[in-house]
C-alpha cells in the first residue's frame, strides 16, 4: 500500500515566521511531487511542484525534494494569518510506468498567530 | 486566468437515486480526474480518463460510478444508485499532461439521505 505521510499538526508559528512542513513517501519511484493549499470546506489549491532533487522557490514558498530520503518539505517565510489552512502532500504514483493518479496526504494544519 | 468548474456545488440525494456531477476542465487540459474527500479524511483518487476512456481507477469506482465527456467540454461522474457512503465532496481535476500539476475545481458537496 503506497502511503504518504503528513503530521497532522496543528503547526502554530507566529505571524512572520518561516512554517515548515514536512511528507514522506513510500514509493521510491515516484516522479512528481505536489503541495496543495486547503481551506475549511473548499477544494485544493496547488501551490508549488518540484520533480527533480533539491530547492524550488517561488515568492515566499520554497518546496524542497530528497528523493534518495523519500521526502518532501515545503517551507513558507514571512507566515501570515491568511496562510492558516491545511496543507496537502500528493505524490504522483508510479505503477508499472508513468501514471497520474495523485496519492494524497492527511494533511498537515497550519495555524499563523497574529 | 482559465479554471475547472463544477456544478451543481451541492447535491441533495435519496439513497438508491442516480446523481450527475458536471465538470468543465480546462480548455486545453488533456487529462480529467475524479476524487473525493470524505468529511475530515483523505482526498482520495477515484478515476482518471484521457482521449475519451478511463485509463485507471481505483477500486472505489466501482460498477456503480461512470464517467463520461458527452461533448467538447463537460465531463461528468455518475453514481447510479448511491448510498449513505457515498457522502463526501468530489472534486474534478485537469492536466495538461499525464504526471504534471492537476488543478482542482471546487467541488460538489454530494449528500445521501
Amino acid at each position: 500500500q503506497k502511503e504518504v505521510e503528513q503530521n497532522s499538526g496543528p503547526l502554530s508559528v507566529p505571524e512572520g515566521a518561516i512554517a515548515s512542513l514536512n511528507c514522506t513517501y513510500s514509493d521510491r519511484g515516484s516522479q512528481s511531487f505536489f503541495w496543495y493549499r486547503q481551506y475549511s470546506g473548499k477544494s485544493p489549491e496547488l501551490i508549488m511542484s518540484i520533480y527533480s532533487n533539491g530547492d524550488k522557490e517561488d515568492g515566499r514558498f520554497t518546496a524542497q525534494l530528497n528523493k534518495a530520503s523519500q521526502y518532501v518539505s515545503l517551507l513558507i517565510r514571512d507566515s501570515q494569518p491568511s496562510d492558516s489552512a491545511t496543507y496537502l502532500c500528493a505524490v504522483n504514483e508510479r505503477d508499472g510506468g508513468a501514471t497520474n493518479k495523485l496519492i494524497f496526504g492527511t494533511g498537515t494544519l497550519l495555524a499563523v498567530q497574529p | 486566468e482559465p479554471e475547472v468548474t463544477q456544478t451543481p456545488s451541492h447535491q441533495v440525494t435519496q439513497m438508491g437515486q442516480e446523481v450527475i456531477l458536471r465538470c468543465v476542465p480546462i480548455s486545453n487540459h488533456l487529462y480529467f480526474y475524479w476524487y473525493r474527500q470524505i468529511l475530515g479524511q483523505k482526498v482520495e483518487f477515484l478515476v482518471s480518463f484521457y482521449n475519451n476512456e478511463i485509463s485507471e481507477k481505483s477500486e472505489i469506482f466501482d460498477d456503480q460510478f461512470s464517467v463520461e465527456r458527452p461533448d467538447g467540454s463537460n465531463f461528468t461522474l455518475k453514481i447510479r444508485s448511491t448510498k449513505l457512503e457515498d457522502s463526501a465532496m468530489y472534486f474534478c481535476a485537469s492536466s495538461v499532461q499525464r504526471g504534471y500539476e492537476q488543478y482542482f475545481g471546487p467541488g460538489t458537496r454530494l449528500t445521501v439521505t
